[in-house]
């Protein structure tokens, strides 16, 4: 168990809606990671959140958006969805400073 | 644009066999490499190696680096069904803020 937790475990829902997944991160870290897998795109980095502020982007669409709360959970949401969002969501989370990233058991959506 | 390869793609062994995962990178301002183990889901941290940490070494897997080659491999002994799952390396952007990921070896470990 790493200590991250990320809720729910299974997402199904059709396209057009919105969805959020939720994650909290292991005690004491500050930093949150969102990554999306996929089976032709492999695990790819969406964003980051240190302490509340977005400090990196990566490859996330304009239709998905990201916070992190003060008490550092945080929360990815994905909107107007696409079958082409079928896939699995990680959180991970870290101290931000020695790259070592902590994932979560993810949230497999699936977009009908 | 950082890039992480592994190869092989997948690889089917029988229970006691040795295997060699591969890893090969380019990115900019190398700082650390770390290996994961996939199994149904979540990529748990198996090492990290870094300039000053270029061999890891736990239970039966095995890590090196080779920073002027710019590869590491993973190494697992007498492996077991249990070790069955999808090896991934990663290695983290200049900022140390994001994972680039090889595409993973996936490992069958046959009775």
């Amino acid at each position: 168990d790493s200590g991250v937790t990320q809720t729910p475990k299974h997402l199904i829902t059709a396209t057009g809606q919105r969805v959020t997944l939720r994650c909290s991160p292991r005690s004491g870290d500050l930093s949150v990671y969102w990554y999306q897998q996929s089976l032709d795109q492999g695990l790819q980095f969406l964003i980051q959140y240190y302490n509340g502020e977005e400090r990196a982007k990566g490859n996330i669409l304009e239709r998905f958006s990201a916070q992190q709360f003060p008490d550092l959970h945080s929360e990815l949401n994905l909107s107007s969805l696409e079958l082409g969002d079928s896939a699995l969501y990680f959180c991970a989370s870290g101290q931000g400073t020695e790259n070592i990233q902590y994932f979560g058991a993810g949230t497999r959506l699936s977009v009908l | 644009e950082d890039k992480v390869v592994q190869s092989p793609l997948s690889l089917v062994v029988h229970e006691g066999d040795t295997v060699t995962l591969n890893c090969s990178y380019e990115v900019t301002n190398f700082r650390s490499l770390l290996w994961y183990k996939q199994e149904k889901k979540a990529p748990t941290f198996l090492f990290m190696l870094t300039s000053s940490g270029i061999e890891k070494k736990s239970g039966r897997l095995s890590s090196i680096l080779d920073k002027k080659e710019l590869f590491s491999i993973l190494n697992i002994t007498a492996t077991q069904t249990g070790d069955s799952a999808i090896y991934l390396c990663a290695a983290p952007n200049n900022a140390g803020n994001m994972l680039t990921f090889g595409g993973g070896t996936r490992l069958m470990v046959k009775p």
